[in-house]
C-alpha cells in the first residue's frame, strides 16, 4: 500500500497568515492527489484534484502543488472559515489511501 | 444536486454482521463512469477507503478488509449497500457514502456519515 504522511499533525496560524500544509507519498504517484477539508462534526469535503486543480466553488487562497511524491496545499491568507482538519489522499492505486490530517488552529 | 446518506445500525455486537446501506439521488448509477464507493473514520481520525462500486458492475474492494467486505446494488436503483462480517471492535467508525468521480478515484461529495459502534 502507498502510505501519505502529512506534516504537520497540528498548524496554529493567526488570520491572514500564509499556510502550507505538506503530503508526502511512500512511491512516485505522479500528480495523483486530492485533498479534503473536513469541519468539525461534518464530513469531509472536497477541493483539489490531480495535486493543484481547484474544484468549482472552493475558494482562489487555496491552492496545490506537487509532483511525484512531494505535495503542498496552501491557503494563501488564512481565514476563520478555513478551522478544520485537511486530509490528502493518493488515487495512483488501490488501496486509495489518506495522509493522518492535519489540524488547523486559528490562533 | 448530489446527496447521500447513509443507514443503518448504531450499534452491532462482536461477530455480528453490519449492513449498511447508501441512498443516493441526483445521478444514476447505471449511467457511464459513475461509481458510489464507502469511507471509514475512525474515533482517532484515520481514513480508510473501503470500497467502490462501479456503474458496469465492477467493484474494488480493499485488500485488508476483502475477506470481510461485500459491495452490492440495492433493491433500489439508487441504493448500495455494504455488507461486513465477523465485526470487532476496531470496526468502530463513521463510515461515509461517497461519489466516485467520473475522471478519477476522488470522492466528491460525502454523505453525512453514520456511526456504528461495535461493542457487546
Amino acid at each position: 500500500d502507498i502510505q501519505m504522511t502529512q506534516s504537520p499533525s497540528t498548524l496554529s496560524a493567526s488570520v491572514g497568515d500564509r499556510v502550507t500544509i505538506t503530503c508526502r507519498a511512500s512511491q512516485n504517484i505522479v500528480t495523483w492527489v486530492a485533498w479534503y477539508q473536513q469541519k468539525p462534526g461534518k464530513a469531509p469535503k472536497f477541493l483539489i484534484y490531480r495535486a493543484s486543480i481547484l474544484e468549482n466553488g472552493v475558494p482562489s487562497r487555496f491552492s496545490g502543488s506537487g509532483s511525484g511524491t512531494d505535495f503542498t496545499l496552501t491557503i494563501s491568507s488564512l481565514q476563520p472559515d478555513d478551522l478544520a482538519t485537511y486530509y490528502c489522499q493518493q488515487y495512483y492505486s488501490d488501496p486509495f489511501t489518506f495522509g493522518q490530517g492535519t489540524k488547523l488552529e486559528i490562533k | 444536486q448530489i446527496t447521500l446518506k447513509e443507514s443503518g445500525p448504531a450499534l452491532v455486537k462482536p461477530t455480528q454482521t453490519l449492513t449498511l446501506t447508501c441512498t443516493f439521488s441526483g445521478f444514476s448509477l447505471s449511467e457511464s463512469e459513475m461509481a458510489v464507493g464507502w469511507i471509514r473514520q475512525s474515533p482517532g481520525g484515520a481514513l480508510e477507503w473501503l470500497s467502490l462500486l462501479y456503474w458496469n458492475g465492477h467493484e474494488r474492494l480493499n485488500p485488508s478488509l476483502r475477506s470481510r467486505l461485500t459491495v452490492t446494488k440495492g433493491t433500489s436503483s439508487n441504493q448500495v449497500v455494504l455488507t461486513l462480517t465477523n465485526v470487532n471492535p476496531v470496526d468502530t467508525a463513521i463510515y461515509y457514502c461517497v461519489k466516485g468521480a467520473r475522471r478519477g478515484d476522488w470522492f466528491d461529495p460525502w454523505g453525512q456519515g453514520i456511526l456504528v459502534t461495535v461493542s457487546s
